[in-house]
């Protein structure tokens, strides 16, 4: 079975700072991806980045980019340059085949993350 | 730049009622998934569809549950007894491909309060 942990449930940085998200997984599967999501109050979930297990380089995305530590089954968001606009939930999840083809997401718990001026 | 829609925002129901929730996939997505998240919690996976037929649900999907793609748009979540249980923000995705590193987009989903 997959787990995602997330062990920062709040997280406040100065804005204009770099602040870093944890995550850790635990999987079986050869192959899986890893995905952050951002929910800003509003509800919604928003793509930021992903990175697949066989990559060899860390994936970025503008501001975000992904510490992956495969040794150590980790996948942590890297937010540079923080704007008050980055204040919101934000989640890891895995990406994981299943028998009779398909996929879906495992979720962590959640880091809230407060950017202050 | 294509998008998923969810209808309603949100829906306040009655105890034992059944309520449907409706969800536009991406037009050229093939793959359709619900996900729940009650209020504070995390996102949980509730149940995967493709070909006309559920892939895979979770230990939540039971038999109050179902899913429906009746014409070529629409992705349908059916509550048939709504239990207080069931208050929570309901996602639906879709993706294009099954590979681990297809993207799900996600709907802005549909809050339900069971009351």
């Amino acid at each position: 079975a997959q787990k995602i942990t997330q062990t920062q449930p709040g997280m406040f940085v100065q804005e204009k700072e770099a602040v870093t998200l944890d995550c850790t997984y635990d999987t079986s599967d050869p192959s899986y991806g890893l995905f952050w999501y951002k929910q800003p109050s509003s509800g919604e979930m928003i793509f930021l980045i992903y990175q697949g297990s066989y990559d060899q380089q860390n994936a970025t995305e503008g501001r975000y980019s992904l510490n992956f530590q495969k040794a150590r089954k980790s996948a942590n968001l890297v937010i540079s340059a923080s704007q008050l606009g980055d204040s919101a939930m934000y989640f890891c999840a895995m990406s994981s085949t299943f028998t009779g083809g398909g996929n879906k997401l495992t979720f962590g718990t959640g880091t809230q993350l407060k950017v202050e001026l | 730049e294509p998008e998923v829609t969810q209808t309603p925002s949100h829906q306040v129901t009655q105890m034992g009622q059944e309520v449907i929730l409706r969800c536009v996939p991406i037009s050229n997505h093939l793959y359709f998934y619900w996900y729940r998240q009650i209020l504070g919690q995390k996102v949980e996976f509730l149940v995967s569809f493709y070909n006309n037929e559920i892939s895979e649900k979770s230990e939540i999907f039971d038999d109050q549950f179902s899913v429906e793609r009746p014409d070529g748009s629409n992705f349908t979540l059916k509550i048939r007894s709504t239990k207080l249980e069931d208050s929570a923000m309901y996602f639906c995705a879709s993706s294009d491909g099954l590979a681990v590193y297809n993207e799900q987009f996600f709907g802005p989903g549909t809050r339900l309060t069971v009351l």
